[in-house]
């Protein structure tokens, strides 16, 4: 089993649909992370929770929410989906030293048609 | 955190040496230098990452220069799925630890 699942791997929804991403880790580490990569460009930090009561938001945290429901569980949420959050969303693991790096999950492909 | 300055594009012949540079002139000294990797939209792949000392692992090679203000990554004998985007990352690596990613550069290993 991957370190990290990202659930759903591929969406499609329509705009103003609320819709779900979800992650879950089995590293045992308290740091998770909510990116989002457009075509051609780097990530982009969404939010960011070092332990299940802390989180906090990233470089572009509007029109998302997260959920932080256990050490090994951080939820990204779209309350209403709009065409430009098409793009491809990973989550991320880490210890609180950052010594190993940070662990990826696969990605979610999502698009708002 | 510190931002990094990284070449658009390299390209690099199979079974030659990946030298791959990176400049961070604004980096502090509390700050490591990270470097992943990303194969055509998969997820980032942590591949190494120093303070000041040279480092090696199974991967890959990193050497940073005394003053800090910049970093080369090394692929010792690059083959064709090396090819992928290489970033290079300043930051904290403690209670701020999170990760900032540029655009990073797309390396190209040629048969």
């Amino acid at each position: 089993d991957a370190d990290v699942t990202q659930t759903p791997r591929n969406r499609i929804t329509k705009t103003g649909k609320r819709i779900m991403l979800e992650c879950s880790q089995t590293k045992g580490h308290d740091r998770m992370y909510w990116y989002r990569q457009d075509p051609g460009l780097g990530l982009r930090l969404i939010y960011y929770s070092f332990d299940v009561k802390d989180i906090n938001k990233g470089e572009i945290s509007d029109g998302y929410s997260v959920s932080r429901q256990a050490q090994a569980k951080f939820s990204l949420s779209l309350e209403s989906a709009i065409p430009n959050q098409t793009a491809l969303y990973f989550c991320a693991t880490s210890d609180d030293y950052g010594s190993s790096g940070y662990t990826f999950g696969s990605g979610t492909r999502l698009t708002v048609v | 955190d510190a931002k990094t300055t990284q070449p658009t594009s390299m390209d690099c012949a199979e079974g030659r040496a990946a030298n791959l540079p990176c400049n961070h002139s604004t980096i502090s000294g509390n700050e490591y230098v990270y470097w992943y990797r990303q194969i055509h939209s998969q997820g980032p792949q942590y591949i190494i990452h120093g303070l000041k000392n040279n480092e090696t692992n199974e991967m890959a090679s990193l050497i940073i220069t005394e003053d800090r203000k910049s970093s080369t990554l090394i692929l010792p004998h690059a083959t064709l799925r090396d090819t992928a985007v290489y970033y290079c990352i300043v930051g904290n690596g403690g209670a701020t630890n999170k990760l900032i990613f540029g655009s990073g550069t797309l390396l190209a290993v040629q048969p």
